[in-house]
């Protein structure tokens, strides 16, 4: 069975601040992809940066970056220069191969705060 | 391209009623998931379809539960006899089939509570 963990319930960081939000997961399949949704208030979950598991590359979408390292099976976002618009429920989801991705997995959530 | 719409955007029923929830995925995405999401969890996998064929089914979704996507397009999910533990956010998603791994496309969900 495929299991993602975050450990930390919620973060809250000042405006401008750079945040690392963790994460864990186990899969015994050798070919997968990990994502990072975000789910801001009342509105609808967006994807923020995705990895495939057999590039070593981390993966960076201007102020967001993973820090992955598989052997730990870990799958860091950190989010550089934070903004107002940061704060949602953000979650780190992981997905088996084949044709196309199929059923995602996810994490329990980690809520994030930016303080002005 | 209007994304994915769910609807209703909330549904409040009393407990036994049946319940049905539709979602339109995006025109040319083959690929359709159904997931529940309770309050402060992630969502969880309940079903997928690759055109109008229902490929997998979760343990969670129990035979109170069917979904269809008859025509390949737009889906529904029923609940009949709905219980308290029902009360949760059901979410729709869609990708083509051969680029799921580009992530998912999420509507906005359908908030469902049970009284």
């Amino acid at each position: 069975a495929q299991t993602v963990t975050q450990s930390q319930p919620e973060m809250s960081v000042q405006e401008a601040e750079t945040v690392t939000l963790s994460c864990t997961y186990d899969t015994s399949e050798n070919n997968y992809y990990l994502f990072w949704y975000k789910q801001p208030p009342s509105r609808q979950m967006i994807l923020v940066i995705r990895q495939e598991a057999y590039k070593q590359q981390n993966a960076t979408e201007n102020r967001f970056s993973v820090n992955f390292q598989k052997a730990a099976k870990s799958f860091s976002l950190k989010i550089s220069d934070s903004q107002l618009g940061d704060t949602a429920m953000y979650f780190c989801a992981l997905s088996s191969g084949g044709q196309g991705a199929q059923k995602l997995v996810f994490g329990q959530g980690t809520r994030l705060t930016i303080n002005p | 391209d209007t994304g994915v719409s769910q609807d209703p955007r909330h549904k409040i029923t009393k407990r036994g009623q049946n319940v049905t929830f539709r979602c339109d995925p995006i025109s040319e995405h083959n690929r359709l998931y159904w997931y529940r999401q309770t309050l402060g969890q992630g969502p969880e996998f309940l079903t997928y379809f690759q055109n109008e064929a229902q490929l997998e089914k979760s343990r969670l979704l129990s035979d109170r539960f069917s979904a269809e996507r008859p025509k390949g397009s737009f889906s529904t999910l029923e609940i009949q006899r709905t219980e308290q533990g029902d009360s949760a956010m059901y979410l729709c998603a869609s990708s083509p089939w051969d680029r799921g791994y580009y992530g998912y496309t999420f509507g906005s969900g359908t908030r469902l509570t049970v009284v």
